[in-house]
């Protein structure tokens, strides 16, 4: 279980403030994803990274945005244009770029937005 | 882009029976298939995965069968143990190395 974390566990905020979650990995693992999770929903992607310095939208970006400046760090900012932002993140890694590996999962941040 | 669905959504057995999970997917291009597995308060975890040019694969208890022609591919668990209870997601994934999940199964094993 242990080479990908994020902090916090649980993050409270008001609504009209942005926000940054963390994903830190030490797998030397090139490509990182972002996962939103809701209930009954599964895992949706919210953006994905393949090499340092280049992200690519998934498929539900709008409101969110990312940095990719290190291979072992890909942060999320959840922004205040996010209209419905509490939920449960997760962050995943893989290694190799330009074919499917098994994505590695970190613990999740449980974000509540009030 | 990709859609998975997953069926059913809930599935309740007893212990020792099997069960299946089906998932279908849109893409025709996609051509990797993992199962991963989550249990309560836990983080997902890669179970089993196929790639297009197989048409099943099997580890222990479980397998997972792929048929390209009608896109769908299932998740096949034997003898069902309580520790198999949990809540399992196929995706779909193809040219763009993203994936798409399915919305779940939450697999109850019954002692």
């Amino acid at each position: 279980d242990g080479g990908i974390t994020q902090s916090p566990k649980y993050l409270f905020r008001k609504e009209g403030q942005n926000v940054t979650l963390s994903c830190e990995q030490n797998l030397n693992h090139d490509a990182m994803y972002w996962y939103r999770q809701d209930p009954g929903q599964g895992l949706r992607l919210i953006y994905y990274s393949q090499i340092v310095n280049d992200f690519q939208k998934g498929d539900i970006a709008e409101g969110y945005s990312v940095s990719r400046e290190k291979k072992e760090s890909f942060p999320l900012t959840v922004t205040s244009a996010q209209k419905n932002p509490t939920a449960f993140y997760l962050c995943a890694s893989s290694t190799g770029q330009g074919a499917f590996y098994e994505q590695y999962f970190g613990p999740g941040t449980r974000l509540t937005v009030t | 882009g990709e859609n998975v669905e997953q069926h059913p959504s809930t599935l309740s057995v007893q212990e020792g029976d099997s069960a299946v999970i089906k998932c279908t997917y849109s893409d025709s291009a996609s051509n990797y298939f993992p199962w991963y597995k989550q249990e309560l308060g836990k983080r997902p975890q890669l179970i089993i995965d196929i790639r297009s040019n197989v048409g099943e694969k099997k580890d222990q208890r479980i397998a997972v069968t792929l048929n390209k022609t009608a896109k769908h591919f299932s998740l096949h668990i034997t003898e069902t143990q309580p520790e198999d209870s949990a809540v399992y997601f196929c995706a779909g994934g193809g040219s763009n190395y993203k994936l798409t999940f399915g919305k779940g199964t939450l697999l109850t094993v019954n002692p």
